[in-house]
């Protein structure tokens, strides 16, 4: 079955510092892996997606991942963090063929300071 | 439409009533998927939709949750006889191909 670990729960980080948040996922074979994120009352957006080719994909508001095969990871970093980047952060996974569910990790929550 | 509708966006619920959740998803998606988030559990798979194809609903906790999806589009989830255990935000999500697009949630408080 497959798993997705996030083992930060809550990340705090000096505004303009980088910001790296951790996922580990379990699967059988190369899965397809996102990172979504949650503002407070709002629904799940995509900041990005890896599906096949580059391991180091770009997504939205200046985020990027990097999918490593061997470590089962797929990190999700951000040179300079914006106060308005706080928010919660779901690593989720998903099989690369046929139709199935995504499994999400248990998130991680991200604090800005001044 | 433009996104993932959900209604109601809150709803309050005296335990052992019965509730409907209602999911529009983004049209031409053949996929719609129903997830239940409570505090600090991340997203819980509940139920999937897959164009035709019988609804994967090995998530859904009890025999007291249901949904349906009609003509392929629209969908419903229905707890019976709700319980407080059941307060949580329950997110649908629809996809064309592979990646999914979410709703806001229903926030769902069985008091």
């Amino acid at each position: 079955a497959q798993s997705v670990t996030q083992p930060d729960i809550h990340i705090t980080v000096s505004e303009g510092a980088s910001l790296e948040l951790r996922c580990n996922y379990s699967y059988g074979a190369t899965p397809y892996l996102f990172w979504y994120v949650q503002s407070p009352g709002q629904g799940l957006q995509l900041l990005l997606k890896y599906f096949s080719g580059d391991t180091l994909v770009q997504g939205i508001k200046g985020f990027e991942a990097e999918f490593k095969r061997s470590q089962s990871s797929f990190n999700l970093r951000k040179p300079s963090v914006h106060w308005s980047d706080a928010a919660e952060y779901f690593c989720a996974v998903g099989p690369n063929s046929g139709y199935s569910t995504l499994t999400f990790g248990k998130g991680t929550m991200l604090l800005v300071s001044p | 439409g433009a996104g993932v509708s959900q209604s109601p966006s809150n709803k309050v619920t005296e335990k052992g009533k019965d509730v409907e959740l209602r999911c529009d998803p983004i049209s031409g998606h053949t996929a719609l998927y129903w997830y239940r988030q409570s505090l600090g559990q991340g997203l819980e798979f509940l139920i999937y939709f897959q164009g035709n194809s019988a609804p994967d609903k090995s998530g859904l906790p009890s025999d007291r949750f249901s949904a349906e999806r009609t003509g392929g589009s629209v969908s419903t989830l229905t707890i019976q006889r709700t319980q407080q255990e059941d307060s949580a935000v329950y997110l649908c999500a629809s996809s064309s191909y592979r990646e999914a697009f979410f709703g806001q949630g229903t926030r769902l408080t069985v008091v």
